[in-house]
Order: structure tokens, then C-alpha cells, then sequence
């Protein structure tokens, strides 16, 4: 079974600063999603990464994709409040069936 | 224009007794998909539709759980005996094709509580 494994899982940073946050899955595959969820709410798509070396930016997010490396990064440059949120990883398998990380609870401090 | 909807919001029933949530993806939406959300767990894949057959139902847990989408739409997914591990948030997702480009537009869930 695939497995999807984000770090750190808890992450509490000061408005201004940068920080990255790490997904690594176990198998090969080089289609990654990542999510935010708002608390009660539910998930939006923030990107989409099809192919080793793929880079999206939006706003102040960046994420990125290694599919050697089973590794995509979430770059968040210069927080602000309303970056505060659950960020999910999620791959896509062979079978089309998506495996999410645990999530990465991140609280951005005025 | 309306996106994905679940009904209902917050569903309450005793252990044992069935239950049905309901999806209304995007319209013309072909593919639809169901997670299961656990507090403080990632979605766990359940099913995934195209048009109105399961293309993917290995992600259902056991024979207790069933979902259909007869018309490619609307999608009902049915919970037979429920158990108190059932209990969670059941989020519905649908995308335009199915291909994997596509974004999967997420329902605001129906958080299931079997006591």
C-alpha cells in the first residue's frame, strides 16, 4: 500500500517568515496534489504536480515535486494569518486512487 | 456556479441501523469520488466513479458499505450496520473527466456519529 507521510505535523510560525513543508510517499508515482482545509470546512485544490522537477507558485505558496526522491515540498514564503490552515499532500496511483499525508496543521502568529 | 453539495451535514444514528449520504457533484461533472476523514487523519479513499459505474471501489472497508450513482450524477452512498468505528467525516469530490489534471472539487461532508 502507498503510503504518504508529511512533516512536521504541527507547525506554529511567526507572520514574515519562510518555511517548508515536506511530504514523502513510498512508491513511485509522479502525480501530487496539494490541499488546504480551513477548520469544519472542507478541501481545495491549491496544485497540481504532474512530472519530476515540476515547480507551481501561487501567491505566497510554493510547492514543488522530486519523483526520485518521492518528495514534494510546500515553500511558504513571508506568512501571513490567512496562511493558517491544514495543508494535505495527496498521490495519485496507478489505480486513480488518491492516498493523503496526515496533514500539516500550520497556525501563522501575528 | 453551485458546487459539490452533501446532504446531510451532520447525520446522528444508533449502532446497527443503516444509513444514506447523499453527493450532488458539479454538474457535468463525469468522475466522483468518496473519502472518509477521520479526526486528525488525512481522507482515506472509498470509491471513485466514472459516469455511472465504480471504477474503483477497492477502497471500501467491507460488504457494509455499498454506493451508487444510477443516472451519473447524483451519488448515494449506503452504510449497512453501522458501527461505531464508522463514525467520521464522509467527504464527496468530482472533477470534470476524471483525468488525472483535473482539480476534484470537494463537498463540505457529512460528518457521520454512530453511538
Amino acid at each position: 500500500e502507498l503510503k504518504v507521510e508529511q512533516n512536521p505535523l504541527f507547525l506554529s510560525m511567526q507572520e514574515g517568515k519562510n518555511y517548508t513543508i515536506y511530504c514523502n510517499y513510498s512508491t513511485t508515482s509522479d502525480r501530487l496534489y496539494w490541499y488546504r482545509q480551513d477548520p469544519g470546512k472542507s478541501l481545495e485544490s491549491l496544485f497540481v504536480l504532474l512530472s519530476n522537477g515540476a515547480v507551481k507558485q501561487e501567491g505566497r505558496l510554493m510547492a514543488s515535486l522530486d519523483t526520485k526522491a518521492r518528495l514534494s515540498t510546500l515553500h511558504i514564503t513571508a506568512a501571513v494569518h490567512d496562511l493558517s490552515a491544514t495543508y494535505f499532500c495527496a498521490v495519485l496511483n496507478t489505480g486513480n486512487q488518491f492516498y493523503f499525508g496526515t496533514g500539516t496543521s500550520l497556525t501563522v502568529i501575528p | 456556479g453551485a458546487g459539490v453539495s452533501q446532504t446531510p451535514s451532520n447525520k446522528v444514528t444508533e449502532k446497527g441501523k443503516y444509513v444514506e449520504l447523499r453527493c450532488d457533484p458539479i454538474s457535468g461533472h463525469t468522475a466522483l469520488y468518496w473519502y472518509r476523514q477521520s479526526l486528525g487523519q488525512g481522507p482515506e479513499f472509498l470509491i471513485y466513479f466514472q459516469g455511472t459505474g465504480a471504477a474503483d471501489d477497492s477502497g471500501l472497508p467491507n460488504d457494509r458499505f455499498f454506493a451508487v450513482r444510477p443516472e451519473g450524477s447524483v451519488s448515494t452512498l449506503k452504510i449497512q450496520r453501522t458501527e461505531r468505528g464508522d463514525s467520521a467525516v464522509y467527504l464527496c469530490a468530482s472533477s470534470s473527466t476524471g483525468h488525472l489534471t483535473d482539480t476534484q472539487y470537494f463537498g463540505p461532508g457529512t460528518r457521520l456519529t454512530v453511538l
